[in-house]
């Protein structure tokens, strides 16, 4: 069965820098795109990042861009997250999600547990 | 960059039909996909692509979308429908594609 497990959160102060990674397994990961989607205390789903299958095809949002890194290492059927310069409003469940395959725009069919990045001082 | 608007809260009775809209410029343009989250659980797509459903979704979930709106209608609505409801598309033609609409409370009464 398809798992995506996250790890890497946790409490960093403004300006630090933390490494989400998630571990895929169930599934040919080297076949899908993947993204991290965020969801702060009490509030929405905030997409993050995307990957495309091979990983030459990147986008951020504007709110992460210039200090967060998405890659993948498909021999190791991993996604991983790079956050610098962390801000108070990165607080929240970073997601790790997997694209599906049928849709004609990108969409995601499986997502892992979560992982709390907390920012505070 | 794109924005999707979504009522903050629905309410229905159960047995009843509950309809959840997603609001975008000329949205009937883009593909709509619907998600479900229960409270401390990851979310769930219920409908993709405007209006098919994902195996395993039950037929009372059903999407359309035309104009600036996208609608998700769950009939027969059930206890267990009661969630937060998230529409979300790719705006393929911006640098930062991925869009979620701010989430609708559905509340069954």
């Amino acid at each position: 069965q398809v798992q995506l497990v996250e790890s890497g959160g946790g409490l960093v102060k403004p300006g630090g820098s933390l490494r989400l990674s998630c571990a895929a397994s169930g599934f040919t990961f080297s076949d899908y795109y993947m993204s991290w989607i965020r969801q702060a205390p009490g509030k929405g789903l905030e997409w993050v990042s995307y990957i495309s299958s091979s990983g030459s095809t990147i986008y951020y949002a504007d709110s992460v861009k210039g200090r967060f890194t998405i890659s993948r290492d498909n021999a190791k059927n991993s996604l991983y997250l790079q956050m610098n310069s962390l801000r108070a409003e990165d607080t929240a469940v970073y997601y790790c999600a997997r694209g599906f395959a049928r849709s004609k725009s990108p969409a995601f069919d499986y997502w892992g547990q979560g992982t709390l990045v907390t920012v505070s001082s | 960059s794109y924005v999707l608007t979504q009522p903050p809260s629905v309410s229905v009775a159960p047995g009843q039909t509950a309809r959840i809209t997603c609001g975008g410029n000329n949205i009937g343009s883009k593909s709509v996909h619907w998600y479900q989250q229960k409270p401390g659980q990851a979310p769930v797509l219920v409908v993709y692509d405007d209006s098919d459903r994902p195996s395993g979704i039950p037929e009372r979930f059903s999407g359309s979308n035309s104009g600036n709106t996208a609608t998700l209608t769950i009939s027969r609505v059930e206890a267990g429908d009661e969630a937060d409801y998230y529409c979300q598309v790719w705006d393929s033609s911006s640098d930062h594609p991925g869009v979620f609409g701010g989430g609708t409370k559905l509340t069954v009464l």
